[in-house]
Order: structure tokens, then sequence, then C-alpha cells
């Protein structure tokens, strides 16, 4: 069973579009981190948010997190082909800084 | 500053047979995790180390062993290797036990299991 539940799973669209990934919990969480993935390659922090209904921009990617702390979401607008990853949210505990990741969300941009 | 680097980068065993993955991280971080890679089903937590002398297990802990050798290094052991076992496997360290800090990932050892 699955902790944290990201969707889409797959997600194929054209350069300019927007999207959107959500990361849904039962669980309560201290904090909810986004990373993106490249082939062949590890994970690499995009953003952390730790209170309940904090928004995040990083250029044209929104990050929010849930008021309850057991969702986010992250918005790209006008997506571009080097948009293109794995991205996958993890939800944080403050013992031993665990993290739970969701199954992730690979996006595809063609130009 | 190489960060975390993870050896071998890809393996084949055959079933039954053992092998330890190596991690070494240069940022003098405090915690250290070892987590597998499916396809569909995101980073799964095997074992961690929130400081050097302490291992705790993760959520998919069966088959595998950890060595937290010194702050640096951080081992993951297969004992008798299963294809089960078939997966990517990711070193990550971060600085500090509390709080949300961020985990810096090795580039991966890609494991097959036949």
């Amino acid at each position: 069973t699955q902790l944290l539940e990201q969707s889409p799973q797959f997600l194929s669209i054209q350069e300019g579009e927007n999207l959107t990934v959500y990361c849904n919990s039962s669980s309560v969480f201290s904090s909810l981190q986004w990373y993106r993935q490249e082939p062949g390659e590890g994970p690499v922090l995009l953003v952390t948010v730790v209170t309940g209904g904090e928004v995040k921009k990083l250029k044209r990617l929104t990050f929010q997190f849930g008021d309850a702390r057991k969702d986010s979401s992250l918005h790209i607008t006008a997506a571009q082909p080097g948009d293109t990853g794995l991205y996958l949210c993890a939800g944080g505990y403050n013992q031993g800084g665990k993290l739970i990741f969701g199954q992730g969300t690979e996006l595809s941009v063609k130009p | 500053n190489a960060g975390v680097t993870q050896t071998p980068k890809f393996q084949v065993l055959k079933t039954g047979q053992s092998m330890t993955l190596q991690c070494a991280q240069d940022m003098n971080h405090n915690s250290m995790y070892w987590y597998r890679q499916d396809p569909g089903m995101g980073l799964r937590l095997i074992y961690y180390s929130a400081s050097e002398g302490t291992t705790d297990k993760g959520e998919v802990p069966n088959g595998y062993n950890v060595s937290r050798l010194n702050k640096r290094e951080f081992s993951l052991r297969l004992e008798s290797a299963a294809p089960s076992q078939t997966s990517v496997y990711f070193c990550a360290s971060r600085m500090g036990i509390g709080g949300a800090r961020e985990q810096f990932f090795g580039p991966g050892t890609r494991l097959t299991v036949l």
C-alpha cells in the first residue's frame, strides 16, 4: 500500500501547455519535498514546504502544501521540453529525517 | 567535492550470490540512506543511519543488511541475492538528524539478479 499517492503517473503534453501533478496521503507530514530525476541520475531537490497552506514558486513551477499537511501539488506553467523528467513528491518525518516517496510522475514535453 | 558516490554502477548477479554496494559522501553529513527504485513505485527506503553508529530499518529491509563504517561510508549488503532484488539502488545523505533538509543522492547502482 502506497502511503503517498501521486497522480498522474504519466503525462505527455505539448510545449506551452500547463499541467498539475498531485500528491495525496491520509498521513500528516512534517514537510513535503519535490524532487526531479533525469534518466541515469539520482533525484535532485526542487523545493521543500513545511507550513500548511504554504505556496512556493520556482520560475514557472508553483508548489503548494495542503492546509492539513497531507497533500501537495506541483503546477507547471507553459511547459518546455527541458521540463521533461520524473517528478517525485516525498513526505518528511522528523525522526531520522526519513522520507516517504510517491510513485512518481513521468512527464514528457514535446516541442 | 564529489558529493555522494556509489560503486559499482552496474552489477549482474546469479541467484544466491552475495555482494556489497558501497556508498561514500564527502559533505560531512550525519544521516545516510539506502533506497531502491522500481518502475511505478517511486523510491522505497531500505535502511537508514541517522547518525554515525546507528542504523534502522526502513520500509523494505528484508534480504538486506547495512554497515555504517564511519561518518563518510554506508554500505548495503545482499547476503543471498534473489530476482526480486533486481532494482536500481540509490544512496543519499543529509546534514543533521531532524527538520526538513535536502537529501543528496548518488548516481545509483543498477543491479540485475538472474
